[in-house]
């Protein structure tokens, strides 16, 4: 059972259009973080959210935390090919040594 | 500066074998954490240490898996005897502080393949 769900697990757009990948839990946790992976690399940080209802931008990156805490999504606007990897988010608990990934969201961006 | 390095980036290893993967986190990091993959679910925790110490060994599937960290550097997760569930990526991580802010870094993977 994921504690984290992770949607849509694939996507695949062309660049420039814009997208949405949503975080949902159950559970609430202390913060949340996203999180982008490239094939034959780690999980590398993009953000951690917080407070609830709290937002977040990177240059076309957009994230939000949930009011509860329980959920997030990551906006992308005007997708480019280079953004083209596969998305994860991750839960931090309370003592915040471990981690609680989602599934993952594999996004494909075509010319 | 490094990032977190792991060794080897593959192994394919038979029912029954040992393997031991290595981690070397970045310097002066005193917390590590391993996580694995296995195909088709998410990346799971399996364990942290504070400098040799086992902070958190809840996410350790079974003792079948030993990690170590002597001297509080480098660390390594040994499976012994290997069955094929144990099939998937290994990452290490590394953090210098421990709390619900902080940034874990990410080593590449080993690939291991029980076949």
């Amino acid at each position: 059972t994921q504690l984290l769900k992770q949607s849509p697990q694939f996507l695949s757009i062309q660049e420039g259009e814009n997208l949405t990948v949503y975080c949902n839990s159950s559970s609430v946790f202390s913060s949340l973080q996203w999180y982008r992976q490239e094939p034959g690399e780690g999980p590398v940080l993009l953000v951690t959210v917080v407070t609830g209802g709290e937002v977040k931008k990177l240059k076309r990156l957009t994230f939000q935390f949930g009011d509860a805490r329980k959920d997030s999504s990551l906006h992308i606007t005007a997708a480019q090919t280079g953004d083209t990897g596969l998305y994860l988010c991750a839960g931090i608990n309370n003592a915040g040594n471990m981690l609680t990934f989602g599934g993952g969201t594999r996004l494909m961006v075509k010319p | 500066e490094a990032g977190v390095t792991q060794f080897p980036s593959h192994s394919v290893i038979e029912k029954g074998q040992t393997v031991t993967l290595r981690c070397d986190p970045i310097s002066g990091h005193d917390n590590l954490y391993w996580y694995r993959r296995v195909m088709g679910k998410e990346i799971k925790f399996l364990l942290h240490f504070v400098k040799e110490s086992k902070q958190d060994e809840s996410g350790m599937p079974n003792n079948r898996f030993l990690a170590e960290r002597t001297g509080g550097t480098y660390s390594t997760l040994k499976v012994q005897p290997a069955e094929l569930e144990d099939s998937g990526v290994y990452f290490c991580a590394s953090s210098q502080l421990t709390g619900y802010t902080d940034t874990q870094y990410f080593g590449p993977g080993t690939r291991l393949t029980v076949l």
